[in-house]
């Protein structure tokens, strides 16, 4: 059983402030690392796919980083604004057809 | 945008019945998913879609699961015989080449009664 762990499982900042999660995954046989948002009553909506070490992606607020070789990946979100609340997944890819989602860090950000 | 649609949104069914989730996955992506949030618990993996066969399932789809993609733009789970530990909400996805990200569907919430 793939051990995909999300940390912290739910998070409260205000407006403006910047924050973290983290998403812990196997090491050994990697093929990907998937960052979802997911908004209460829409389908998770995909904010990057990542597959190399060291790799970095970013898109407006929100970037990504990844270690495959010890296992992690942090998602930042810098200026936290209330539309920003949402549950964030990531999934590790083991193989090329089977994404494992971790349990999701749910942000709540209020002003 | 293209995007990955799901029907119907909720079906109630009697324990024992067979149900049929459908999905029009996005037309020119390859690979198709079906996974499964059981509520409080985390997104499930429940079976992987490539060249008209299976590629990959979890060990949740055993016999009473079964997947079509019967026509070349619909996709389809069947269960069998609905369990109530089948109520869930049941997530349809597909993808382009590996490694590309997957888009879901709005998902179809079953309650098996």
């Amino acid at each position: 059983i793939l051990n995909v762990e999300q940390s912290p499982q739910s998070l409260h900042v205000q407006e403006g402030d910047s924050t973290n999660f983290t998403c812990s995954f196997p090491s050994s046989n990697f093929y990907a690392l998937h960052w979802y948002r997911w908004e209460t009553a829409k389908s998770p909506e995909a904010l990057f796919v990542m597959t190399l070490n060291g790799d970095e992606k970013k898109k407006g607020r929100i970037s990504a980083t990844l270690n495959t070789k010890e296992g992690y990946s942090y998602l930042y979100i810098k200026g936290s604004q209330p539309e920003d609340s949402a549950t964030y997944l990531c999934a590790f890819a083991g193989t090329a057809s089977k994404l494992t989602f971790g349990t999701g860090t749910r942000l709540q950000v209020t002003l | 945008e293209p995007e990955v649609t799901q029907t119907p949104s909720h079906q109630v069914t009697q324990m024992g019945q067979e149900v049929i989730l459908r999905c029009v996955p996005i037309s020119n992506h390859l690979y198709f998913y079906w996974y499964r949030q059981i509520l409080g618990q985390k997104v499930e993996f429940l079976v992987s879609f490539y060249n008209n066969e299976i590629s990959e399932k979890s060990e949740i789809f055993d016999d009473q699961f079964s997947v079509e993609r019967p026509d070349g733009s619909n996709f389809t789970l069947k269960i069998r015989s609905t369990k109530l530990e089948d109520s869930a909400m049941y997530f349809c996805a597909s993808s382009g080449p590996v490694n590309t990200e997957a888009f879901f569907g709005q998902g179809t919430r079953l309650t098996v009664v």
